[in-house]
């Protein structure tokens, strides 16, 4: 039982490329979040699902896309990468949301845009 | 603007003494808080939770203290150990979506 594995951990890009971050859960949950954390701004929830074939914005979702196609997966992507996107990178998931269950995070993916 | 707010970057405090972290909030439909815990290189974990038609909630040397007119709540830690040296993020939820504060880096010196 893995929880949550984010791959890759590091990775660097040049600004205008694109990439694919992956989030993957056993846990059969149903809601997934991705948030990034930067210096003295905690967590920003980029987007989030609440099941499969579901997305929505969170408070700071310009300049990403996500999808939910399966279940156990939840991927982020940039589409033309910027500086300002260079951050760590956290997914989490949620059994049935927070109510019910507290979310489970992944170890991070640490992107560094050029 | 941030909704969720810890105004203390960081909390120095002495092994065996109480740490307290606290955190505000501005919107008030936040009806779910929680509390979570930081080392390097991994992600949060999970400390403790308080539902909004509470006001404690105590796991262990956790607890948790809710004001909703002041919103505002706070986590106590008692006693302290040097292995809770981490960073710690408040967190509140509006429906689905959970909203994170910027997080007080505590150290405790043994």
């Amino acid at each position: 039982n893995a929880g949550v594995t984010q791959t890759p951990k590091f990775r660097v890009l040049k600004t205008g490329q694109s990439m694919t971050l992956l989030c993957a859960q056993d846990m059969n949950h149903e809601y997934m979040y991705w948030y990034r954390q930067d210096p003295g701004m905690g967590l920003r929830l980029i987007h989030y699902s609440v099941g499969e074939g579901t997305t929505a914005k969170g408070e700071v979702p310009d300049g990403y896309n996500v999808s939910r196609l399966k279940k156990q997966n939840f991927l982020l992507g940039l589409e033309s990468a910027a500086p300002s996107q260079t951050s760590v990178y956290f997914c989490a998931s949620s059994l049935a949301g927070v109510y019910n269950s507290p979310l489970h995070f992944g170890n991070g993916t640490r992107l560094t845009v050029t | 603007d941030q909704q969720v707010k810890q105004n203390s970057p960081s909390l120095s405090v002495q092994e065996g003494r109480i740490s307290i972290l606290n955190c505000d909030y501005t919107n008030s439909m936040f009806d779910y808080f929680l509390w979570y815990k930081k080392y390097p290189a991994e992600g949060p974990t999970f400390l403790i939770s308080i539902s909004s038609i509470k006001d404690k909630n105590e796991d262990g040397r956790f607890t948790v203290f809710l004001n909703k007119s002041a919103k505002h709540l706070s986590l106590h830690i008692v006693p302290s150990q040097p292995g809770d040296s981490a960073v710690y993020f408040c967190a509140a939820s509006e429906g689905d979506k959970v909203i994170f504060g910027p997080g007080t880096s505590l150290s405790v010196i043994p």
